[in-house]
């Protein structure tokens, strides 16, 4: 079956360090990839997607990720994280499933920018 | 801008009583979604629709039904609710059911059954 897994419930890391939030999925073709961000008490809000070309995608806010068909991956990366990236994040895939694309989501990894 | 408004942001609900959650989009989209968040677990498809007056079941769709009337309107309705329909729920559109197609969500309506 088609899955999507974020083996990081949780996260904590320090303001200005770098971050990777990892993400692998599970589906015979490459299907198309997403991040969603929620920031509290808000919706989920996009912050990029990937199908094809280039595997380092650019997101906003000075996110990035980086697609790996060998490892079945996307994980999202930031050079240097704010206290304003504490929120919960999820990856995606967009599928093709009985007549219909319908998406698949992760559990989500809560992030937590510390001083 | 893309904007999906629910209503209400909160509902506390008692078992076996009726609710209903409401979804508006200015979007001009087509297709709209519910969604259910729990914690641990990724949203999770309720019910969708591409087109006013007609509804789909999603993945998880036993205890809801849903409610199109209108191309901006998408309503979530839970008949007799129970303890296990407490969660988080999301409204989404988006303007086609592509590979590539962006949702774009609602703040959501937190749900708590007692």
């Amino acid at each position: 079956a088609q899955s999507v897994t974020q083996p990081d419930a949780r996260v904590t890391v320090s303001e200005g360090a770098s971050l990777q939030l990892r993400c692998k999925y599970s589906y015979s073709a490459t299907p198309y990839l997403f991040w969603y961000v929620q920031y509290p008490r808000q919706g989920l809000q996009l912050l990029l997607k990937y199908y094809s070309g280039d595997p380092v995608v650019q997101g906003v806010n000075g996110f990035e990720a980086e697609f790996s068909k060998s490892n079945s991956s996307f994980h999202l990366r930031k050079a240097s994280v704010h206290w304003s990236d504490s929120a919960v994040y999820f990856c995606a895939v967009s599928i093709f499933n009985t007549g219909n694309y319908k998406y698949v989501f992760g559990a989500g990894t809560r992030l937590k920018v510390i001083a | 801008e893309a904007a999906v408004t629910q209503s209400p942001r909160s509902k506390v609900a008692v078992t076996g009583g009726k609710v209903t959650l409401s979804c508006h989009q200015t979007n001009n989209h087509d297709y709209m979604y519910w969604y259910r968040q729990d914690t641990g677990h990724g949203l999770r498809l309720i019910h969708y629709s591409y087109v006013a007056d007609s509804t789909e079941k999603g993945d998880i769709p036993d205890g809801y039904k849903a409610s199109r009337p209108s191309q901006e309107n998408f309503s979530l309705i839970l008949e007799l609710a129970s303890l296990s329909q407490t969660a988080v729920y999301f409204c989404a559109s988006s303007g086609w059911a592509s590979s590539a197609e962006t949702l774009y969500f609602g703040s959501g309506t937190r749900l708590t059954v007692l």
